[in-house]
């Protein structure tokens, strides 16, 4: 199976730069994506990331070392509408040429004055 | 195209009801996922869909739960007899599963069983 850990809670000051770390553990590695929830609505997609390095999208940004099984999601200009949950998920090749997609718990965010 | 499509938005039952679920994915997506998010054990991954064809279904929590996918614009994830435990938020997604593809997610059921 697929293990996936992130922090549960992070709080951080508007106008700040946030770092939400993800770690995980599984084989047949295909790529990890970076979602956000907002309290009661469906998680939306942020990044996506499947070689090793940085993308970068507008404030935020996204990171993958492979080999240490590690992610970050990196905020940048905090506003509070960023108050959220941000999700790591990761895609893995399950075998007989299909794909998995397995979430971690969610890290939820709260962005202060 | 409309998105995912889940009905109903929100069902409140009884425990011991028989209750589906309904999703709609985004036509031309071939993979169908099913999770359930709760604030305990997050977003977990029930069941999911390949081309119609259900693919691992190992986290089904019981012979309570059985999922369908008659044809490629139609899901349900049926609960029978429903329990309070199986109160959470149901979420279909859909995917093209390639690349730099993401999945969409339906608004999801919010369901309550008392």
């Amino acid at each position: 199976g697929q293990n996936i850990d992130q922090p549960t809670e992070m709080t951080a000051t508007e106008g700040a730069i946030v770092q939400i770390n993800c770690t995980y553990q599984t084989s047949g590695f295909n790529g990890l994506f970076w979602y956000q929830q907002h309290a009661g609505e469906a998680p939306t997609f942020l990044s996506y990331n499947v070689l090793d390095g940085l993308e970068e999208k507008g404030r935020f940004s996204s990171f993958l070392s492979r080999s240490k099984g590690y992610s970050y999601l990196l905020l940048k200009e905090l506003q509070m509408k960023d108050s959220a949950s941000y999700l790591c998920a990761v895609r893995v090749y399950s075998g007989a040429g299909s794909y998995q997609l397995t979430f971690g718990k969610g890290t939820k965010l709260s962005v202060i004055p | 195209d409309a998105g995912v499509i889940q009905s109903p938005r929100h069902e409140v039952t009884e425990m011991g009801q028989e209750v589906t679920l309904r999703c709609k994915p985004i036509s031309g997506h071939d993979y169908l996922f099913w999770y359930r998010q709760t604030m305990m054990r997050g977003l977990e991954l029930l069941i999911y869909f390949n081309n119609n064809v259900p693919i691992d279904d190992s986290g089904m929590p019981e012979d309570r739960f059985s999922a369908k996918m008659p044809n490629a614009s139609f899901s349900t994830l049926k609960i029978q007899p429903s329990e309070p435990r199986d109160s959470a938020v149901y979420f279909c997604a859909s995917s093209y599963m390639d690349g730099n593809t993401e999945a969409f997610f339906g608004q999801g059921t919010r369901l309550t069983v008392v």
